[in-house]
């Protein structure tokens, strides 16, 4: 079975603060990985995602992640925080094996102090 | 604007009754996933339809079911609704069998509120 937790459900952070949201996961298989934002009253956006390849990928708002096989863990970073990055963080894992069905984790809600 | 279109955007309903909630996906895109959004379960993934046909299932309860039309869009049925059923149901859709470079796009989701 596939899995995802996410270890802190709240963090609170300054604006201008670096940000590490922590992601571990469980997959059988060559994981899909990805991270989703949501804002209040809206839609998933996708932040970005591992598929293969080089381990730090970048995505978008200035967000990168690590994808750490031997750790299964794949955190998501960002070095200065921006006031309108205060929303709830979602890592997910699908993959061929689980005909790309995603497990979401539970969701880490960002809180930026002025 | 994702493109993936989902109506309506909020529903409140009584127990017992019957729903249909419905997704158009971005064009071009055949695949179809619906999950469901709850504060005690999460975002929990239900069913997926490519081009038609039904691909994947997740933990759909036997009084939910779905389909996905000649024209892509899709149709989740939720019949003799119970209290736990009020969530926020997301669909999402791909251009494949799978994500694509740009993952999978999300609607904004349908607010269903059983009382």
């Amino acid at each position: 079975a596939q899995s995802v937790t996410q270890p802190d459900i709240h963090i609170t952070v300054s604006e201008g603060a670096s940000l590490e949201l922590r992601c571990n996961y469980s997959y059988g298989a060559t994981p899909y990985l990805f991270w989703y934002v949501q804002s209040p009253g809206q839609g998933l956006q996708l932040l970005l995602k591992y598929f293969s390849g080089d381990t730090l990928v970048q995505g978008i708002k200035g967000f990168e992640a690590e994808f750490k096989r031997s750790q299964s863990s794949f955190n998501l970073r960002k070095p200065s925080v921006h006031w309108s990055d205060a929303a709830e963080y979602f890592c997910a894992v699908g993959g061929r094996a689980s005909n790309y069905k995603l497990t979401f984790g539970k969701g880490t809600l960002l809180t930026v102090n002025p | 604007d994702s493109g993936v279109t989902q109506t309506p955007k909020h529903l409140i309903t009584a127990t017992g009754q019957r729903v249909t909630l419905r997704c158009s996906p971005r064009s071009g895109d055949l695949s179809v996933y619906w999950y469901q959004q709850s504060l005690d379960q999460g975002l929990q993934f239900l069913i997926q339809y490519y081009n038609g046909e039904e691909r994947a299932k997740g933990n759909i309860l036997e009084r939910f079911s779905a389909q996905q039309f000649p024209d892509l869009h899709s149709e989740l049925n939720l019949s003799s609704l119970e209290l736990g059923d009020s969530a926020l149901y997301f669909c999402a859709s791909s251009a494949i069998n799978g994500p694509t470079e740009n993952g999978y796009t999300f609607g904004s989701g349908t607010r269903l509120t059983v009382v």
